[in-house]
């Protein structure tokens, strides 16, 4: 079974502050989600990676495969982008379903 | 219109009573998932459908019955509910490309 790990739990930062979400996994997988939950409960995916980097707006995502690591960074920070970020892996044929991390909740202050 | 939907989206309940989520899709996909979040443990798989045919369990299943009733309908059932069963229910689906659409959840209590 796959460990996932994230760091940090929680994080609270200013608007504009560049921010970066750790995520580690155990064993060798086939893709890498990250997910965003914002309050009202809904899952939004981000990304999803099996290798290098990924760039959407403000978001940025890579993944060190040999390390087995990603990263999530935000640039300019805004307080809409307070929500819970997940990572979440696929191992294996990938047919049965994802490996979660317990999430990392970030609060922008204005 | 959302492309994965679940009903109901809030339901309070008591302990012993039967309950059935439900949860339906335009994606077109096969692949179909149920999953449970709860506070500090995230997201965990309860089971999972590739087709019509197909039922697997996931890594949290005692407790939980399901049924795919078609390719765009999975079904998931509390035979007997209990307070620990009090959960944010998720349903998803997945594309043959590891792609992941979640539906947008249902919070259940159970009394």
């Amino acid at each position: 079974k796959n460990e996932v790990e994230q760091s940090p739990q929680n994080l609270t930062a200013q608007e504009g502050e560049f921010i970066t979400i750790n995520c580690s996994y155990s064993v060798g997988i086939s893709a890498l989600h990250w997910l965003q939950q914002h309050p009202g409960g809904g899952i939004v995916s981000l990304f999803m990676l099996s290798s290098g980097k990924k760039k959407h707006g403000r978001l940025i995502a890579t993944i060190n495969i040999q390390e087995k690591h990603s990263s999530l960074h935000i640039t300019a920070s805004h307080p809409r982008d307070s929500a819970v970020y997940i990572c979440a892996v696929i191992s294996g044929g990938g047919a049965d379903g994802l490996t979660f991390g317990k999430g990392t909740h970030l609060i922008i202050q204005p | 219109d959302a492309d994965v939907t679940q009903t109901p989206r809030n339901r309070i309940t008591k302990t012993g009573k039967r309950i059935m989520l439900e949860c339906s899709q335009t994606k077109g996909h096969d692949r179909m998932y149920w999953y449970r979040q709860d506070p500090g443990l995230g997201l965990r798989l309860i089971y999972y459908s590739f087709d019509v045919k197909d039922i697997n369990k996931g890594e949290i299943s005692d407790g939980y019955s399901v049924s795919r009733q078609a390719q765009a309908k999975f079904s998931l059932s509390l035979e007997s509910a209990i307070p620990n069963q009090t959960a944010l229910y998720f349903c998803a689906t997945g594309s043959t490309y590891n792609e992941q659409f979640f539906g947008p959840g249902t919070r259940l209590t159970v009394l």
